[in-house]
């Protein structure tokens, strides 16, 4: 089936050390999304790809990078993570198209742990 | 940034309709109302959308006002696994962003 897939499910990382987290998809859609939930709160969108363009949101911390090597494969590194930055991180992928309706398809997130 | 105001909370007895609003009273006319819904500790799942027309499909309907500044979502018969928070959210077609509001947490109650 085709889908959305976060590797790992669950992470653990220390203070300020390096993190990446992963997603890949089998749908061929052209929009990457990554969203970062914190505990009871919404998704809240830190950036995605179209195509090849990245598009930020303004209040996404530099903290925050994002990689997109190809169509199927999407990366969020993590530089220097603090212990606020431990959450749910959900990635998501759609197709664009004025005409058509873009329903978003996520994946089961991943868990990041800050110790 | 979310445009959409929810209820935080409701609850609604098995097998009845759960009647969930969303106000989004500053909708523009290329904006499209989403609804989605997220099963604790999975990612949300689309349920359905709509621009001005009532939507109906196999697991909800979408009632938007002539106004287009409020919408309703109906989950017709509500059962257990329907416990879950729902999004409202209110989307440009021309763009690729989707902002979560705040949702609301519905309790199905056997």
């Amino acid at each position: 089936d085709a889908m959305v897939i976060q590797n790992p499910r669950y992470q653990v990382t220390q203070f300020g050390k390096p993190v990446t987290l992963s997603c890949s998809q089998t749908l061929n859609h052209n929009v990457m999304y990554w969203y970062q939930q914190k505990s009871s709160q919404a998704p809240k969108l830190l950036f995605h790809y179209y195509d090849k363009d990245f598009n930020n949101e303004a209040d996404t911390p530099d903290n925050f990078q994002s990689r997109r090597p190809n169509t199927s494969f999407c990366f969020l590194d993590i530089r220097s993570p603090g212990l606020g930055d431990a959450a749910m991180y959900l990635c998501a992928t759609s197709t664009y198209s004025v005409t058509l309706h873009n329903e978003q398809f996520f994946g089961p997130g991943t868990r990041l742990t800050v110790l | 940034d979310a445009k959409t105001t929810q209820p935080p909370s409701m609850d609604c007895a098995e097998g009845r309709a759960a009647n969930l609003p969303c106000n989004h009273s500053t909708i523009s006319g290329n904006e499209y109302v989403y609804w989605y819904r997220q099963i604790h500790s999975q990612g949300p799942q689309y349920i359905i959308h709509g621009l001005k027309n009532n939507e109906t499909n196999e697991m909800a309907s979408l009632i938007i006002t002539e106004d287009r500044k409020s919408s309703t979502l109906i989950l017709p018969h509500a059962t257990l696994r329907d416990t879950a928070v729902y999004y409202c959210i209110v989307r440009d077609r021309t763009g690729n962003q989707f902002y979560f509001g705040t949702g609301t947490s519905l309790t199905v109650i056997p």
